[in-house]
Parts: C-alpha cells; sequence; structure tokens
C-alpha cells in the first residue's frame, strides 16, 4: 500500500470547518483513499473513502486532486466531539491478496478549541 | 447499530499466564482483524482473517499469539505465556470484502495490562 503524510496535529476553532490534508504521492491508479478516526481511547471509527471523485457523506467530505496525489478531510462544522486522532490510508480494494489490510500511520491529532 | 464485541473489555494478569481475547464481529462480516495499540507503536495489525481462514499473521509474535476463529461469530487472540511488554489495547475489527461501503467496523478494544 502507499505510504501517506499527515501533519501531526492541528487546531481548529468551534464551528469552523477544519480541513485536514494528506500526502500520497505513491499512490496506484486502484488505490483507494480511506479516512477513519479514533476517539480518545475508542476503537477507530470509519469516516469516508474515495477514488477519484470528490465525496461527501453525513459526516464529512473527501476532496482529492485530480493527479490523486494528496487529499483533503472536511469537517464542514467542527464540534468539541471531533477531537480525535485522524488517519489516512490508502489501499487497493477487492479480492486481490492483502487487499482487505488496512494500515494505520501516525495520523493527525485534531483539538476542536471552544 | 450493529457493532462488534470484544470481552473482556479489561484484563490484568500477571507475567507468565495466559490471556485470551475474544471477539464478537458484525453477523455477515466475513472478514476479521486483530490490531494492538501502544504509545510507542501505535495501531499495528497482528492478523486477519478472511471466511474464517487466516490471510496473514505476519505481524504477530508465532511464539506467543495464537490467533483463531472456531466459528464465523467468534474470532480469539491468544497470548501464552503472556509478557509486560504485550500490554496494550487490542482491537478487532470486521468487514465485507473490500472493506464495504461502510469500510471496517471496530469493536472498544481490550485493555490488557500483564504485570
Amino acid at each position: 500500500d502507499a505510504k501517506t503524510t499527515q501533519p501531526p496535529s492541528m487546531d481548529c476553532a468551534e464551528g469552523r470547518a477544519a480541513n485536514l490534508p494528506c500526502n500520497h504521492s505513491t499512490i496506484s491508479g486502484n488505490e483507494y483513499v480511506y479516512w477513519y478516526r479514533q476517539i480518545h481511547s475508542q476503537g477507530p471509527q470509519y469516516i469516508i473513502h474515495g477514488l477519484k471523485n470528490n465525496e461527501t457523506n453525513e459526516m464529512a467530505s473527501l476532496i482529492i486532486t485530480e493527479d490523486r496525489k494528496s487529499s483533503t478531510l472536511i469537517l464542514p462544522h467542527a464540534t468539541l466531539r471531533d477531537t480525535a486522532v485522524y488517519y489516512c490510508i490508502v489501499r487497493v480494494v477487492g479480492l486481490i491478496q492483502g487487499a482487505q489490510k488496512l494500515v494505520f500511520g501516525q495520523g493527525t491529532r485534531l483539538t476542536i478549541n471552544p | 447499530d450493529a457493532r462488534v464485541t470484544q470481552t473482556p473489555r479489561h484484563k490484568v494478569t500477571e507475567m507468565g499466564q495466559e490471556v485470551t481475547m475474544r471477539c464478537q464481529p458484525i453477523l455477515g462480516h466475513n472478514t476479521v482483524f486483530w490490531y494492538r495499540q501502544t504509545m510507542m507503536q501505535g495501531l499495528e495489525l497482528l492478523a486477519y482473517f478472511r471466511n474464517r481462514a487466516p490471510l496473514d499473521d505476519s505481524g504477530m509474535p508465532k511464539d506467543r499469539f495464537s490467533a483463531e476463529m472456531p466459528d464465523a461469530t467468534l474470532a480469539t487472540l491468544k497470548i501464552q505465556p503472556s509478557e509486560p511488554r504485550d500490554s496494550a489495547v487490542y482491537f478487532c475489527a470486521s468487514g465485507s470484502d473490500g472493506g464495504g461501503p461502510g469500510g471496517y467496523t471496530f469493536g472498544s478494544g481490550t485493555r490488557l495490562t500483564v504485570v
């Protein structure tokens, strides 16, 4: 799986949009971008994933650059409960050998300030 | 919401004792993972199964760790003998092939302390 690079920490004011960047310059054409988050001492929680088009769900939006070498997770109106470690992961999807694996990096520790 | 159930939530044991952690994946999920999380190493993949067959356990210390799926509703991770360096939070996760539209679902973890 391609390696990702994320800033170790970020701050954001409550009510503002939180934009979390991720670089994945070695991503392959068949690799998806996944985002998970981990709120203190809980198990990681799936947020969103995408291949090349921008995606939106009830939790967040995912913007992937045209060359797919980077992406941004957007939490449109951050709340204190969004304080967590956010992980960006790239992986293939399907029944290819090893495709099921999720390999976590160090992530970005996002702190939402009142 | 369907959830992955892990037991026990907390376990304190003495060095040298056997420890068994259990995981009940979400009904219908055919992929199960075991992860270990420490402050120093972060989230490490220990092993994973697809359709109850082990696909990869290269992240697991083979001499003391073993992972099994005796049936589709139960996954176990066993440490024998346990050592203080095994102290960590152990997470189980389940999902459908490829992760599905909802990705993988993680349990709340078992916090293991070996003294």
